[in-house]
């Protein structure tokens, strides 16, 4: 059964920082990954996905993700955080077909 | 604009009533799912469905009911049975089956968040 793991429940960075997110996966064969980002009381929007090629993938509002097969990790990566990049995020690893497992999340707090 | 729409945003129920939180979507996906979300434990599927008449239980279906009578619906019933049923609910889409990997990422919807008074 495929599992993720986010060790870190709770992240502050002080605003312009750089920020990495950890997410360790256990899948049997070749992960689809994904970063979700949420605010409080909303739901889940889209940061970034990789499923082959290229092992950096770029995604929105500036976020990037690294897959690294021999750590089983997809890391999550933001050169300078914004104040409004407080939230909590997600990674997901997919079964195909669109169905996912969910990690437990990290929130992320930004000091001014 | 294409989306997933929930209603109602925040519901209240008394112990021991029924009561029916509402998904739309209007992407044309194939698959959706309802999600628990609860303080520090993250998503728990409670059921999903890869196509029209079909669902299947996810990994907390007890207490929950679902319908799947037409593509663009999904409506979620919280029995009486739940037993601890405060939460915030979560309803998502992919295109499913039809997808491939590059593309079935989860839409989600803004959530529903019930309280039992």
């Amino acid at each position: 059964a495929q599992s993720v793991t986010q060790p870190d429940i709770h992240i502050t960075v002080s605003e312009g920082a750089s920020l990495e997110l950890r997410c360790n996966y256990s899948y049997g064969a070749t992960p689809y990954l994904f970063w979700y980002v949420q605010s409080p009381g909303q739901g889940l929007q889209l940061l970034l996905k990789y499923f082959s090629g290229d092992t950096l993938v770029q995604g929105i509002k500036g976020f990037e993700a690294e897959f690294k097969r021999s750590q089983s990790s997809f890391n999550l990566r933001k050169p300078s955080v914004h104040w409004s990049d407080a939230a909590e995020y997600f990674c997901a690893v997919g079964a195909g077909a669109g169905k996912s497992t969910f990690g437990d999340g990290t929130t992320l707090t930004v000091k001014p | 604009d294409g989306g997933i729409t929930q209603s109602p945003k925040y519901l209240f129920r008394k112990e021991g009533q029924n009561v029916t939180l509402s998904c739309e979507q209007n992407l044309n996906h194939d698959a959706m799912y309802w999600y628990r979300q609860d303080p520090g434990q993250g998503l728990r599927l409670i059921y999903y469905s890869q196509i029209v008449n079909d669902f299947q239980k996810g990994d907390i279906a007890e207490g929950y009911s679902v319908s799947r009578e037409k593509k663009e619906s999904f409506p979620l019933t919280v029995t009486s049975a739940q037993k601890n049923p405060t939460a915030f609910y979560l309803c998502a889409s992919s295109i499913g089956e039809s997808g491939t990997a590059t593309n079935n990422e989860q839409f989600f919807g803004p959530g529903t968040r019930l309280t039992v008074l």
